[in-house]
Order: structure tokens, then C-alpha cells, then sequence
């Protein structure tokens, strides 16, 4: 079985500061990790994925998220927001194989000038 | 155009009757599913096929059916439409040789009155 928490159900930062967004899963394997964003809307486009690879993974837009395999995280980042930042951002795991994507409820980034 | 095209867009239905949502793909994707998306509950899977003869139930599958027609098209259909059913639905496709990502339509925007 699979499972996926995100949080925060909501995080707000002021433009020009440091975004964590925070990403707990369950896997009974080796997983597949991405994180996912909507804009208001809008469809989900890839931030980034972890398959097994390297653990620090970067994103598009300055997003990075590092695969911890003991605390089970796979938390986003970004040095420095910006006001087109602001959606709702999904983690989703997926085990190898045959196995379908299970969502995270989201977060909404609010971002302020 | 798109890779992940769904139609209609925006629907208005009304309770009870039956309503198909229609996806198709360019990718060549073998794996095709379909969510839906509610405020603060992320996207749960309704149904999802692994390939043109296999059809399997997501976590919300009661109240849906589904059609695999050819490897690039894939429906959703409401057998009698009820109100909680209003609800932004999405067409997503994916390849276990791309590690899994899936590739996501815009999405269609159901209103049950």
C-alpha cells in the first residue's frame, strides 16, 4: 500500500523568502516521487520526480525537493519566492511497476508582496 | 495541441442524467486514468486501464463507468448524474518506461444542478 501527507494544508511567505512545502509518504517499496503544481485554473504540470537516482532532485523555476529515505520525506523547496509561485502544489508517490499515482490533499502557497 | 486532450471543457448537467467525459492522447501512452479533483481533498483515482483490455476500479469508482475504445482514447461516463458528482475531472496518462510521470489534460469542469 501507498500513501501520501502533505502538512500544511496551506503555507504563506512574503516574495523574496525561503519556501518549504512538506511531504510525508508510505511506501512498502522503493517508491517514485513527484511533486505536481496547479495554478488557478489550470492542469497540473511536473515540478520535478525522484525515481531512484540522485536524492536531491531539481525542479523547474528554482523548486528542488530531497528524497529522505529514513524520515520517509520528499519536501519541496525554493531559495527565494516569487509572487507567480502562488498555487496549490501536490505530492504524489507511485511504486515501480504496475501501481497507480496516489495524490496528496495539496498545499496552497500564498505568496505576498 | 495538446498531448492529453479532454472534452467537453465545462458541462452543466442536470441530476439523472448520463453524461460522458471524453479523453484521448498523442503520446502513446498504454496507461490512461481518470481522476477527480475536490477542494482540499487533492485528486482520487475513479478508474484506470494498464492497457486497451484492462479496466480497474480507483478508490471512487461507485456511480462511474469507463471505456477503453483504442489505446489513445479512454471515457468516463455517469450513468445517472447525482449533485455530488460536481467536481473538476481529469484525464491523465502515463509510461512505466518514463518513470511513471503522468501527463495530465486540462481538465473538465462538471456542475450537477
Amino acid at each position: 500500500a501507498q500513501s501520501v501527507t502533505q502538512l500544511d494544508s496551506h503555507v504563506s511567505v512574503s516574495e523574496g523568502t525561503p519556501v518549504l512545502l512538506r511531504c510525508n509518504y508510505s511506501s512498502s517499496y522503493s517508491p517514485s516521487l513527484f511533486w505536481y503544481v496547479q495554478h488557478p485554473n489550470k492542469g497540473l504540470q511536473l515540478l520535478l520526480k525522484y525515481t531512484s537516482a540522485a536524492t536531491l532532485v531539481k525542479g523547474i523555476n528554482g523548486f528542488e525537493a530531497e528524497f529522505k529515505k529514513s524520515e520517509t520525506s520528499f519536501h519541496l523547496t525554493k531559495p527565494s519566492a516569487h509572487m507567480s509561485d502562488a498555487a496549490e502544489y501536490f505530492c504524489v508517490v507511485s511504486l515501480s511497476g504496475y501501481s497507480t499515482l496516489t495524490f496528496g490533499k495539496g498545499t496552497m502557497l500564498l505568496v505576498s508582496p | 495541441d495538446a498531448d492529453v486532450t479532454q472534452t467537453p471543457r465545462n458541462r452543466i448537467t442536470k441530476t439523472g442524467k448520463r453524461i460522458m467525459l471524453e479523453c484521448s492522447q498523442t503520446k502513446g501512452h498504454d496507461r490512461m486514468y481518470w481522476y477527480r479533483q475536490d477542494p482540499g481533498l487533492g485528486l482520487r483515482l475513479i478508474y484506470y486501464s494498464f492497457d486497451v483490455k484492462d479496466i480497474n476500479k480507483g478508490e471512487i469508482s461507485d456511480g462511474y463507468s469507463v471505456s477503453r475504445q483504442a489505446q489513445a482514447k479512454f471515457s468516463l461516463s455517469l450513468e445517472s448524474a447525482i449533485p455530488n458528482q460536481t467536481a473538476l475531472y481529469f484525464c491523465a496518462t502515463s509510461d512505466a518506461r518514463a518513470g511513471q510521470q503522468a501527463f495530465f489534460g486540462q481538465g473538465t469542469r462538471l456542475t450537477v444542478v
